[in-house]
């Protein structure tokens, strides 16, 4: 069956710092693979999408940028965090076509 | 432009107590609607697609409804153990799999 790991599941970084957040699926090959972010009263919202190694496409231009060097792997960066960037960050991953199953989320926090 | 709102908010039931969710969509094409099942500080759970009109999808307690241009999620004599947040969230034709979700409906059922 198929798992998505992601981590860490909360984080407290200072303004200003960098920042990676990692996700992987097992059991499953060529994902479509997301992160979303979840923000107090409002509802998640696409931040990056990826249908292969190597293609990322952006959502919202923000301060944040994704990678996805591994078919089943999937990462979140940020060179220098802001205050605005706080919140709920998720993975999901799925087939074409089909619902997107999510990860336990991280909790970010920018001090 | 495509958009998810779901209502209420915010909703009570006492234990036992049958009620419904709702969730209305404009998405310019339909490939499919989806409902989770968010607990607080997790992932959303998946529960249900709903593909086209005049389909039903049921699970246990629930019962996912379908019309062109909303959705229902009924729950038959609830328990505290479905107290969560229901989210709903669409998929238009010719996307990646991006889902655009509403911002929820909290459901507390009391003892």
């Amino acid at each position: 069956s198929q798992t998505i790991h992601q981590w860490p599941a909360t984080l407290v970084q200072p303004v200003g710092s960098p920042l990676s957040l990692e996700c992987t699926v097992e059991g499953t090959s060529n994902p479509n693979l997301y992160w979303y972010r979840q923000a107090a009263g409002r509802g998640l919202q696409l931040l990056f999408y990826s249908v292969g190694i190597g293609q990322i496409s952006s959502e919202v231009p923000q301060n944040l940028s994704a990678s996805r060097p591994q078919d089943r792997q999937f990462i979140l960066s940020s060179k220098k965090l802001l205050l605005s960037d706080s919140g709920f960050y998720l993975c999901a991953w799925s087939a074409v076509g089909t619902e997107a199953f999510f990860g336990q989320g991280t909790r970010l926090t920018v001090v | 432009e495509d958009q998810v709102t779901q209502s209420p908010e915010a909703l009570r039931l006492q234990e036992g107590e049958s009620s419904s969710l709702n969730c209305s969509y404009t998405v310019s094409g339909l490939r499919g609607l989806f409902w989770y099942r968010q607990d607080p500080g997790k992932g959303p759970e998946f529960l249900f697609t709903l593909y086209s009109a005049g389909e039903e999808k049921e699970k246990e307690r629930l019962k996912a409804t379908l019309t062109k241009k909303e959705s229902f999620l009924h729950i038959t004599a609830p328990k505290p153990e479905d107290s969560a947040t229901y989210l709903c969230a669409v998929q238009a034709r010719g996307s990646q799999g991006n889902l655009i979700f509403g911002k929820g409906t909290k459901l507390s059922v009391k003892p």
